[in-house]
């Protein structure tokens, strides 16, 4: 158990449709990740935020937004979704951002499923 | 621009027979850290081990052990005595410093038989 928790574990949802995806870091970490782990694109960063604050952006479709809450938690938020979306979505968190050996925990993942 | 190669896509192995599974990096920093993660069939990623690039020591820890080689920009991973649970996808990941997201490979699926 790392400690990084996502829910809902697995969504099933239809095309057009937004889902939002949950994350809770693990106790004291500041810094949140989400990644989307598809067959055809591997393992794809998305965006990152810092206590509060996006930090960094990756791939990240303009149809996809992020926060990360004063308690930490973040969501991700995926909408007008279409079938290529369906992905296995991580959370991960590490203490800070930079210094970048940090390592950084992984959640479960979220399955998402779009039919 | 960094990049992680895993030039093995598929791996499969019998029980017991020792597998090297293949990292190789590119990176115009000095300071760097790389990475393996495990990812077993139930999906979560599992972190495995982190190393900096100032330190070129060998490390085992258990069946595992990872060689890391600055001079051909390599890390690869070996697990001695395989076992069934070994088998997973295994990510190689690289971070320069500063930087704020960690690049993956494409992965690598080992398969150990029974």
């Amino acid at each position: 158990d790392s400690g990084v928790t996502q829910t809902p574990k697995h969504l099933i949802t239809a095309t057009g449709q937004r889902v939002t995806l949950r994350c809770s870091p693990r106790s004291g970490d500041l810094s949140v990740y989400w990644y989307q782990q598809s067959l055809d694109q591997g393992l794809q960063f998305l965006i990152q935020y810092y206590n509060g604050e996006e930090r960094a952006k990756g791939n990240i479709l303009e149809r996809f937004s992020a926060q990360q809450f004063p308690d930490l938690h973040s969501e991700l938020n995926l909408s007008s979704l279409e079938l290529g979306d369906s992905a296995l979505y991580f959370c991960a968190s590490s203490v800070v951002p930079t210094g970048s050996g940090n390592t950084i925990y992984f959640g479960e993942g979220s399955w998402l499923t779009v039919v | 621009a960094q990049k992680v190669t895993q030039a093995q896509t598929e791996i499969s192995v019998v029980e017991k027979e020792d597998v090297t599974l293949d990292c190789v990096y590119e990176t115009r920093d000095t300071t760097y850290y790389l990475f393996w993660y495990k990812q077993p069939p139930s999906g979560e990623l599992v972190f495995l081990i982190r190393r900096n690039s100032f330190d070129e020591q060998n490390e085992i820890s258990g069946r595992y052990s990872w060689n890391f080689q600055k001079s051909t920009s390599s890390f690869n991973f070996t697990i001695t005595a395989s076992q069934v649970v070994d088998s997973a996808v295994y990510f190689c990941a690289l971070r320069v410093t500063g930087g704020f997201k960690t690049i993956f490979g494409a992965g690598t699926r080992l398969f150990v038989k029974a």
